[in-house]
């Protein structure tokens, strides 16, 4: 079926201190795993994303790993900032089109100066 | 920066009445997608659209929802005969094609249906 999940749904921490945010997917021939930021009453934006054929992507402050047989990936803020406060989506394509790209349910960061 | 712009930004309608809401994606962008999000929740696969037809479509969107694109442009969305449950923040999103899978949205419709 249709599943994108997401762990925690929310999330407090430290200025400076690391996040980490889990998202598992269900359809095994997905290949494509982005992450969206969308801050209070705007858009969700593409933060990073990663493809299958690579464990780990990294972008200054921010890193993507993905675990294909565990079917599951995961955003990492290192060096966390308040600005960084958000909700975080996870969103996978489904393997009958890539032109149906569904979202997990979120993850609410709260980076407490 | 090429963005996807919508309008309008707010949309208020009366239960039962037709709304269109509009886009215009990113110029040499293929692909083309309605998302909806009810407040505090998740963003909603709606419709994908491409090469002038619905390559997709999730069950929301039932026979009250159509998309168009009538022009080289324009990418819109008409719900028919709007109930409650439609109040949401809608948003367009575009790609580029084939072996780029980054959606670009634009910044959403509130539409509100009293």
């Amino acid at each position: 079926g249709e599943n994108v999940e997401q762990h925690p749904s929310t999330l407090s921490v430290q200025e400076g201190d690391s996040a980490v945010i889990k998202c598992t997917y269900s359809d095994s021939a997905s290949n494509y795993f982005p992450w969206y930021k969308q801050e209070l009453g705007k858009r969700p934006q593409l933060i990073i994303d990663i493809r299958s054929n690579v464990g780990e992507k990294k972008d200054q402050r921010i890193a993507v790993t993905l675990n294909k047989t565990a079917k599951h990936f995961s955003l990492h803020i290192t060096e966390t900032q308040p600005e960084d406060s958000a909700v975080y989506f996870c969103a996978a394509p489904l393997k009958t089109s890539y032109d149906k790209v569904i979202f997990g349910p979120g993850t609410s960061l709260s980076v407490i100066p | 920066e090429p963005e996807v712009t919508q309008t309008p930004s707010h949309q208020v309608t009366q239960m039962g009445q037709e709304v269109i809401l509009r886009c215009v994606p990113i110029s040499n962008h293929l692909y083309f997608y309605w998302y909806r999000q009810i407040l505090g929740q998740k963003v909603e696969f709606l419709v994908s659209f491409y090469n002038n037809e619905i390559s997709e479509k999730s069950e929301i969107f039932d026979d009250q929802f159509s998309v168009e694109r009538p022009d080289g442009s324009n990418f819109t969305l008409k719900i028919r005969s709007t109930k409650l449950e439609d109040s949401a923040m809608y948003f367009c999103a575009s790609r580029p094609g084939r072996g780029d899978e980054k959606l670009f949205f634009g910044s959403g419709t509130q539409l509100s249906v009293l």
